[in-house]
């Protein structure tokens, strides 16, 4: 079965700093990953996805992430991050199509502390 | 990306009555569709998933009779909550998959709040 570790609930983070959240996850088969980001009562906002190929993917509002296949890990970064980045991260799993149903971590909560 | 939309996007209702929520795909076929569930400060927990044409498969806890699920077309499907109660209230999130699409496609939300 799969899964998916957020080890950070929680990250501040003051403005024009980089940061990076981590994510972890577990299958027995290959996967798809994604990042999304959810803003204070809204829905979901697809960052970015690793569906195959390079594994530095790069996404909307200068988020990229890095598949590492050996420690199995998915990790966002951004180089320099803004107010309006505050929101609730989510990284998921799916097991290879778009079919399958998608495996959410638990959240990171990221503020951004002027 | 495809456009997903759900209705309504909050309600508010009485316990015990029923809640229907409306996931529609605006422009692409959506084969399979997925309900999932997010209390306050938490991750989305998958319901359910359900194929066009066919009976929902629910998720171990989910109750099938409380959580109604109708695919019953390409571009349509609906979770009715059964007899609302407060400890039902939620965010409620559909998310559509279909031919040609590499991902699945989140709608907006419906927030539930069962008084």
């Amino acid at each position: 079965a799969q899964s998916v570790t957020q080890l950070d609930s929680q990250v501040p983070v003051f403005e024009e700093a980089p940061v990076e959240l981590r994510c972890n996850y577990s299958s027995s088969v290959s996967v798809y990953l994604f990042w999304y980001v959810q803003y204070p009562n809204q829905g979901l906002q697809l960052l970015l996805k690793y569906l195959s190929g390079s594994t530095l993917v790069k996404g909307i509002n200068g988020f990229e992430a890095e598949f590492n296949k050996s420690q199995t890990s998915f990790h966002l970064r951004k180089p320099s991050v803004h107010i309006s980045d505050t929101a609730e991260y989510f990284c998921a799993v799916s097991e290879g199509t778009s079919y399958d149903k998608v495996i959410f971590g638990p959240g990171t909560s990221l503020s951004v502390i002027p | 990306g495809a456009v997903v939309s759900q209705h309504p996007s909050r309600v508010i209702c009485k316990s015990g009555t029923s809640v229907k929520i409306e996931c529609r795909s605006l422009d692409f076929q959506a084969t399979t569709m997925f309900w999932y569930r997010q209390f306050p400060k938490k991750s989305l927990m998958l319901m359910a998933t359900s194929n066009e044409g066919s009976k929902a498969t629910y998720e171990q806890g989910v109750e099938k009779d409380k959580f109604l699920i109708n695919h019953a077309s390409l571009t349509l499907s609906t979770l009715t909550v059964t007899s609302a109660h407060p400890e039902d209230s939620s965010f409620y999130i559909c998310s559509l998959a279909g031919p040609y699409q590499e991902t699945q496609y989140f709608g907006p939300g419906t927030r539930l709040l069962v008084l």
